[in-house]
């Protein structure tokens, strides 16, 4: 079975600091796996996605993830934080259905 | 850019009485999705649809959930008798194709309360 897991529920940066929000996946097949934001009040919203073309797949507003077999890892980053990043991430496998983690809240401060 | 939207934004209902929330996938999709989230727990699947038929459901869509495609735009989910655990928020899905590397594109969703 897939699955994922999202380590920190919170997460909380500083305006132009690094973020990173970590995701790791448990999977027998090579995995698809996406990343979504969730901006209050709003539906989900895809980032970005790896299906295996590239190990560093970049995303809008300025985020990217890197996929890392050895690490069973995809974690998002993003080099500047914004005030407007300010969201709910969350990391998904998908087989035919999504498989979602349990999400990171992200807060920004100024 | 098309999107997918839902309605109502908010339904509170009654335990035991019945609810239809309503999705418009985009228009060239061909397979539906319901997801639901309950406060604080992560986002889960309930429901694929393609063709007029499920394609795969989940061990919470149990007999008090349908699904429908009433007409060829509408997206239906009905809960028959609703239970004070189907508090959630509902997301409606939808994507071209069923291929593992295509995009599921979601509604913002319905925040369903049962009293």
């Amino acid at each position: 079975a897939q699955s994922v897991t999202q380590l920190g529920s919170h997460v909380s940066v500083s305006e132009g600091a690094l973020v990173l929000l970590r995701c790791n996946y448990s999977s027998s097949v090579p995995p698809y796996l996406f990343w979504y934001v969730q901006y209050p009040n709003q539906g989900l919203q895809l980032l970005l996605k790896y299906t295996s073309a590239a190990t560093l797949v970049k995303g809008i507003n300025g985020f990217e993830a890197e996929f890392k077999k050895s690490e069973t890892s995809f974690h998002l980053t993003k080099p500047s934080a914004h005030m407007s990043d300010a969201a709910e991430y969350f990391c998904a496998v998908k087989a035919d259905k999504l498989i979602f983690g349990t999400g990171t809240r992200l807060q920004v401060f100024p | 850019e098309p999107e997918v939207t839902q309605t109502p934004s908010h339904q509170v209902t009654q335990m035991g009485q019945e609810v239809i929330l309503r999705c418009v996938p985009i228009s060239n999709h061909l397979y539906f999705y319901w997801y639901r989230q309950i406060l604080g727990q992560k986002v889960e699947f309930l429901v694929s649809f393609y063709n007029n038929e499920i394609s795969e459901k989940s061990e919470i869509f149990d007999d008090q959930f349908s699904v429908e495609r009433p007409d060829g735009s509408n997206f239906t989910l009905k809960i028959r008798s609703t239970k004070l655990e189907d508090s959630a928020m509902y997301f409606c899905a939808s994507s071209e194709a069923l291929t593992s590397t295509d995009t599921q594109y979601f509604g913002p969703g319905t925040r369903l309360t049962v009293l």
